[in-house]
């Protein structure tokens, strides 16, 4: 009954690769959410999806390319990973964009 | 965005209520509180808000004051479980993220 998954959990790789982390809500829910947290465990949001369009940017570099297939999915590309984007990413979801924000357990990326 | 201030951390015996302070002083009309926790190495967790009036639900009770400038969040009988980093918000009725702080890192004693 997880509310907002993602996947994978973990997630280590090399420099310069490319990768997705996924995230779904089985909430019915019109909006969601990218965090990051960085090693100084400040989360900050990346992106806001409403109803499948983009609505927060928070200037994020363009290697971070969030697609949403439908109102349960958003997943995160990345491509050129570098080591500074080792963080952990987190899914979020709410009902609208003035809701209250229900987490995933995050993606634990780390570059080497 | 309004700021938060809160104590960097805090002791709590187990079985006794936690009191969390915060500080909003330039929080506006439209303005929500929220409280959020993380537990180590989980997702934040969404624990309660409100706007002017106390509120209470089955995780903890909310007191603003009736300035609104700061407010507490009370966990009645802290348990080992509670043991988390707890956040306290201000968003705009028209905000469409969370801006997290530092929060308060609760160690809960047996």
């Amino acid at each position: 009954d997880t509310a907002v998954s993602q996947t994978p959990k973990y997630l280590v790789t090399q420099m310069g690769n490319d990768k997705s982390i996924k995230c779904e809500q089985n909430l019915g829910h019109d909006t969601m959410y990218w965090y990051k947290q960085d090693s100084k465990k400040f989360l900050k949001i990346m992106f806001s999806y409403n109803n499948k369009e983009l609505i927060i940017n928070e200037t994020v570099p363009n290697r971070f390319s969030p697609k949403s297939p439908d109102k349960a999915h958003l997943n995160l590309h990345i491509n050129s990973l570098e080591l500074g984007d080792s963080a952990v990413y987190f899914c979020a979801s709410s009902l609208s964009l003035q809701e209250t924000q229900y987490f995933g357990p995050g993606t634990r990326l780390l570059v080497l | 965005d309004a700021k938060t201030t809160q104590p960097p951390s805090m002791d709590c015996a187990e079985g006794r209520a936690a009191n969390l302070p915060c500080n909003h002083s330039t929080i506006s009309g439209n303005e929500y509180v929220y409280w959020y926790r993380q537990i180590h190495s989980q997702g934040p967790q969404y624990i309660i808000h409100g706007l002017k009036n106390n509120e209470t639900n089955e995780m903890a009770s909310l007191i603003i004051t009736e300035d609104r400038k700061s407010s507490t969040l009370i966990l009645p009988h802290a348990t080992l479980r509670d043991t988390a980093v707890y956040y306290c918000i201000v968003r705009g009725s028209n905000d469409y993220k969370l801006s997290f702080g530092a929060g308060t890192t609760v160690t809960v004693r047996a």
